[in-house]
């Protein structure tokens, strides 16, 4: 098992630019979540996907955050435009929700490093 | 509302020591508990977790929890430290029945040789 693959894994960027990021989950699982990491603000939740449907996006910071799951094997998070407090570390976890109700663990990619200067 | 308090930020012990990390939870009914590590520049990767059950919780490299309700507390406890455990911990709590892991704010752990 590839485990949940993401790139880049490092992105630099100047603000203004679009940045694209990319997440494949654990092949059959059926939940997908963007995470960002910051110093100040510890882990935080962005947006969950269930069968590819946006379940929950309320912690996606603005408009300029954007998240699509196009197939089961395929998530995008982007950012357009970028500013420099978007630097962070993103993580993409996904996990295989077997009965709606329940809670399962969680598993993590190895994040994408952002800097946007 | 939930919440998670890992009160060590920086915690420092030889090789070879015994380690406790403290995880305390506010949630009124039983949560669901986990302990994750990162590595530097790696992701989070799945210590050991608690649903129900035993409150002794075996995990994955020697670790082990221990769920406390009376103290709503979740530690993290290893007998022997070794210098590949040096690394960030993370505490989550999680409502049962639904998907929005809380996490703590990490406890960075060096070890010394």
């Amino acid at each position: 098992d590839a485990g949940v693959i993401q790139s880049p894994r490092h992105e630099v960027t100047e603000m203004g630019q679009e940045v694209t990021l990319r997440c494949k989950p654990i092949s059959g699982h059926n939940s997908l979540f963007w995470y960002r990491q910051t110093m100040m603000r510890g882990l935080e939740l962005l947006i969950y996907f269930n069968n590819n449907v946006p379940i929950d996006d309320s912690g996606m910071p603005e408009d300029r955050f954007s998240a699509k799951m196009p197939n089961a094997s395929f998530s995008t998070l982007k950012i357009q435009p970028s500013e420099p407090r978007d630097s962070a570390v993103y993580f993409c976890a996904s996990t295989l929700k077997v009965v709606k109700y329940s809670t399962d663990t969680q598993y993590f990619g190895p994040g994408t490093r952002l800097t946007v200067l | 509302a939930q919440s998670v308090t890992q009160p060590d930020i920086h915690i420092t012990v030889s090789e070879g020591a015994s380690l406790e990390l403290r995880c305390n939870y506010s949630y009124g009914a039983t949560p669901y508990l986990f302990w994750y590590v990162q590595s530097p520049g790696q992701g989070l990767q799945l210590l050991l977790k608690y649903f129900s059950g035993d409150t002794l919780v075996q995990g994955i490299k020697g670790f082990e929890a221990e769920f406390k309700r009376s103290q709503s507390s979740f530690n993290l406890r290893k007998p022997s430290v070794h210098w590949s455990d040096a690394a960030e911990y993370f505490c989550a709590v999680v409502r049962s029945g639904t998907y929005k892991y809380i996490f703590g704010t990490g406890t960075r752990l060096k070890v010394l040789a």
